[in-house]
Order: structure tokens, then C-alpha cells, then sequence
């Protein structure tokens, strides 16, 4: 059974520039989460998707946005790309809405904004 | 609102001794907690999860978690370390209607030979 898949892996953007990243979550998984990771923050949420509708987003500015499709695959995009929005974006997937039930997580796409 | 905190940011432990990375957690409903462990430049791995199940759980690797609801804390234990289990370890909450895992800062194991 195949796992989360993230891409690309890397990236590297100059500021102002906006960015598109994939997230394939594992089949039969309805739920894709995104998550980002930087040293001073830590891991802070940024939105859920459940059969294509955004259920829960974080505290991020509108700059940040998602969506899912019909086969779940989910997609984020970051406009007008600043400084400190480099940083490790990690996509989860979750087979059960219920709060008990663990997230799977992607490698994850390490963002580089020069 | 649902916070954790844990205590340590970098843990460092002799190969073959105790591991004990601490984990509190502040929730307003029952919680669910999940332990996650992090390699150098990979996503995130469950190590356990507590469900109210059981307040004792075993996880892989020969790790496990104790819930005490009394003193809101959900300790990461493991009886001898190996030197692959050096990584970043992240303790995280659910709850409610929200979706979304809350984090712990993480605390960074180191193993000495």
C-alpha cells in the first residue's frame, strides 16, 4: 500500500513568487491535512480537506490556500511568497474523520524562499 | 483550546539506558494523544496512540506511553535506547470537532555509544 506522496521534495522560489504543492494521500483516504514546519514555530497547522470541503484552518494569512479534488489528491498554494514562508510543508492523510484515528504523513516539500 | 508542552527540548542518553521524553497536555474534552517521530529530513512516523482505550500503550520500536489523566501528561518511555532511535520526537492532541492535530514543540533524542 503506497503512502503519502509529497511533490516535489525541494523547492526554491524568490520572493513575491507564488507556489503550487501536491499531495497524494493514501487510496481510500478522504481526509488530507496540511501542516508547516519551521525551527522557531514548530509544526502549526494550516487546513483540513474531507471530500473536496475545507473543514478547519489555521491561523495563516489569506496568502495561504488549499483545495481537494474528487479523488482526494489535495493541493496548496502560497501567493506572494515571502522570506518566512520557507519551511517544510507536510501533508497528511486519514482514512476516518473521527479524532482517534492517527494521520499518515508525506517526506514532505522543503521550501526555500530567496 | 488544546495545547501540549514538552519538557526538553534535546534529550541526551547512553546507548542502553532509559528513555524518558515528558509530554502535557492541555485539552478542554477527552483527548486522543499520539506520539510521532520524526529522521532527519523525512515526515512524520506513529509511534503510539492513546485512545482511552487503555492509559497503558505499547507502540513500535519497544516504545510506550503512560496517560495519566490525574497530572494531564502522556510520558514517552523506552527501557534500553539504540542508537537508531536518536531523532526528533513530537508529542501531539486531538479533540472535538476541530481535525486537526496540535503539536508539541518536540524534543530532540540524542544516543551516545
Amino acid at each position: 500500500k503506497a503512502g503519502v506522496t509529497q511533490t516535489p521534495r525541494y523547492l526554491i522560489k524568490t520572493r513575491g513568487q507564488q507556489v503550487t504543492l501536491s499531495c497524494s494521500p493514501i487510496s481510500g483516504h478522504r481526509s488530507v491535512s496540511w501542516y508547516q514546519q519551521t525551527p522557531g514555530q514548530g509544526l502549526q497547522f494550516l487546513f483540513e480537506y474531507f471530500s473536496e470541503t475545507q473543514r478547519n484552518k489555521g491561523n495563516f494569512p489569506g496568502r495561504f490556500s488549499g483545495r481537494q479534488f474528487s479523488n482526494s489528491r489535495s493541493e496548496m498554494n502560497v501567493s506572494t511568497l515571502e522570506l518566512g514562508d520557507s519551511a517544510l510543508y507536510l501533508c497528511a492523510s486519514s482514512s476516518n474523520p473521527t479524532m482517534n484515528t492517527e494521520a499518515f504523513f508525506g517526506q514532505g516539500t522543503r521550501l526555500t524562499v530567496v | 483550546a488544546q495545547s501540549v508542552t514538552q519538557l526538553g527540548s534535546h534529550v541526551s542518553v547512553s546507548e542502553g539506558a532509559l528513555v524518558l521524553l515528558r509530554c502535557n497536555y492541555s485539552s478542554s474534552v477527552p483527548p486522543y494523544l499520539f506520539w510521532y517521530v520524526q529522521y532527519p529530513n523525512q515526515g512524520l512516523q506513529l509511534l503510539l496512540k492513546y485512545t482511552s482505550a487503555a492509559t497503558l500503550v505499547k507502540g513500535i520500536n519497544g516504545f510506550e506511553a503512560e496517560f495519566k489523566k490525574s497530572e494531564t501528561s502522556f510520558h514517552l518511555t523506552k527501557p534500553s535506547a539504540h542508537m537508531s532511535d536518536a531523532a526528533e520526537y513530537f508529542c501531539a492532541v486531538s479533540g472535538g470537532s476541530n481535525y486537526k492535530l496540535t503539536f508539541g514543540k518536540g524534543t530532540l533524542l540524542t544516543v551516545n555509544p
